[in-house]
């Protein structure tokens, strides 16, 4: 096992960017999660990949997408970036099967200036 | 929908000192139970997790049970180390379908020597 790896750490982006946020997930686990985690809070489900296509979203607006790759890796894509948007992203993945948590990522800490 | 309540931290106690942070749940039918731990400047770690009424999950001396009757998985620890000092994450996912996992608030543990 390799763990779920996370790209950049940081990044630092003007309001009304674009920004590609990427995940290496863990070899077998077909099944990818967003969360985007504001300061002081709990993670809060964006969405989820299952076998490269999206099959749940939670409440966010369409500018944020995502894509799920036959190598187990992911991105996450925000456009037109609001200062709101500044949070700790994190990637989760979890094998087939409906009994076992997921592993999650060290996040990527984006800030919306 | 699901929704997941945490007792409000910060909780600080003393080296050796008896651990309780309370969890309550909603959710339709059964769901899966966990609890995760938060380091500074990391990501999520899977530190126990129950998937059925009664079971009880445990790691590293911590301990949650999944009392269907009280919607509670409340965890515990009998005696923290100045290590644990951490933020605690409640949390509950489906196990049909869509399997996103649904956060508490967070409670920060502080254990002093």
């Amino acid at each position: 096992e390799t763990g779920v790896t996370q790209s950049p750490t940081h990044l630092i982006k003007t309001r009304g960017q674009q920004v590609t946020l990427r995940c290496s997930s863990q070899s077998g686990h077909n099944t990818v999660s967003w969360y985007q985690q504001a300061l002081g809070q709990g993670p809060q489900f964006i969405f989820q990949y299952y076998r490269e296509e999206e099959n749940g979203r939670g409440n966010f607006p369409p500018r944020f997408s995502g894509l799920q790759f036959p190598n187990y890796s992911s991105e996450l894509n925000v456009n037109a970036l609001e200062l709101d948007d500044s949070a700790l992203y994190l990637c989760a993945s979890s094998p087939p099967g409906t009994a076992f948590g997921y592993t999650f990522g060290s996040g990527t800490r984006l800030t919306v200036v | 929908g699901n929704s997941v309540t945490q007792m409000e931290g910060p909780v600080t106690l003393s080296e050796e000192a008896f651990l309780t942070i309370n969890c309550t749940y909603t959710a339709t039918g059964y769901p899966s139970l966990f609890w995760y731990v938060q380091y500074p400047g990391e990501g999520l770690q899977l530190l126990l997790k129950a998937t059925k009424a009664d079971d009880k999950g445990s790691n590293k001396g911590f301990e949650a049970t999944y009392r269907k009757e009280t919607t509670s998985f409340h965890l515990e620890k009998g005696s923290v180390q100045v290590s644990d000092s951490a933020v605690y994450f409640c949390a509950l996912s489906g196990k049909t379908g869509r399997r996103a996992l649904t956060f508490g608030s967070g409670t920060r543990l502080q254990v002093q020597p």
